[in-house]
């Protein structure tokens, strides 16, 4: 079992839904919780960053934690077709600078 | 621009050859990181430097590459006798590393390099 997982999808939605992305997790231990956008061909753009649990709302996006479940969420309101990407997740060990990811989940916004 | 550089940005090679690949990272930023990612997959960690100082090394990492950052800014990642296997996309990011709050280790990337290994 890998530590993070992450449904590749992928994941079609028409312009204006909400989306909502999610992992899993195994190891308890992880305590910051990324979520990167990745354009085709280029370097992941960090979107949200999270200590423990909670919520974490910016613009249309809002991230999610619960530790209890090792579950960790991204919420995108009014969806636009220039969302189109894949959406990682990634989780970091307190004390650790290893980051670790999903493998992504593509996603496309139809106009 | 401000951001991570990476140079260059695609490389095509044969199987055999080295391959250097050189990171800026963002102005001020301490820390400084190397991941591979393969098709479909996410970023896999490869190594970080906390400025000159190479801190962790993930067993990815095999005596073929090695990664450098002398003077505790810009870094290269070198690839000795490539393989097919080797056919990645290198990413490089940076992150402040020191400081308050929970954002002084985000990490940011660059655009990655592209090798190809034929």
């Amino acid at each position: 079992q890998k530590e993070v997982e992450q449904d590749p999808g992928p994941l079609s939605v028409p312009e204006g839904a909400i989306v909502s992305l999610n992992c899993t997790y195994s190891n308890s231990a992880f305590q910051y919780f990324m979520w990167y956008r990745q354009y085709s061909r280029k370097g992941p753009e960090l979107l949200m960053y999270t200590y423990s649990s909670g919520n974490k709302e910016d613009g249309r996006f809002t991230a999610q934690v619960d530790k209890s479940s090792k579950y960790i969420s991204l919420f995108i309101r009014d969806s636009q077709p220039s969302d189109s990407a894949t959406y990682l997740c990634a989780m970091r060990k307190g004390g650790s600078e290893k980051l670790v990811f999903g493998k992504g989940t593509k996603l496309t916004v139809n106009p | 621009d401000t951001g991570v550089s990476q140079d260059p940005r695609h490389k095509i090679t044969k199987r055999g050859q080295n391959v250097t690949f050189r990171c800026d990272p963002i102005s001020e930023h301490n820390r400084l990181y190397w991941y591979r990612q393969t098709l479909g997959q996410g970023p896999e960690f490869l190594t970080y430097f906390q400025n000159e100082a190479q801190l962790e090394k993930s067993r990815l990492l095999s005596d073929r590459f090695s990664a450098e950052r002398p003077k505790g800014s810009f870094s290269t990642l070198e690839i000795q006798r490539t393989e097919q296997g080797d056919s990645a996309m290198y990413l490089c990011a940076s992150s402040l590393g020191e400081g308050l709050g929970d954002n002084y280790n985000e990490q940011f990337f660059g655009p990655g390099t592209r090798l190809t290994v034929l």
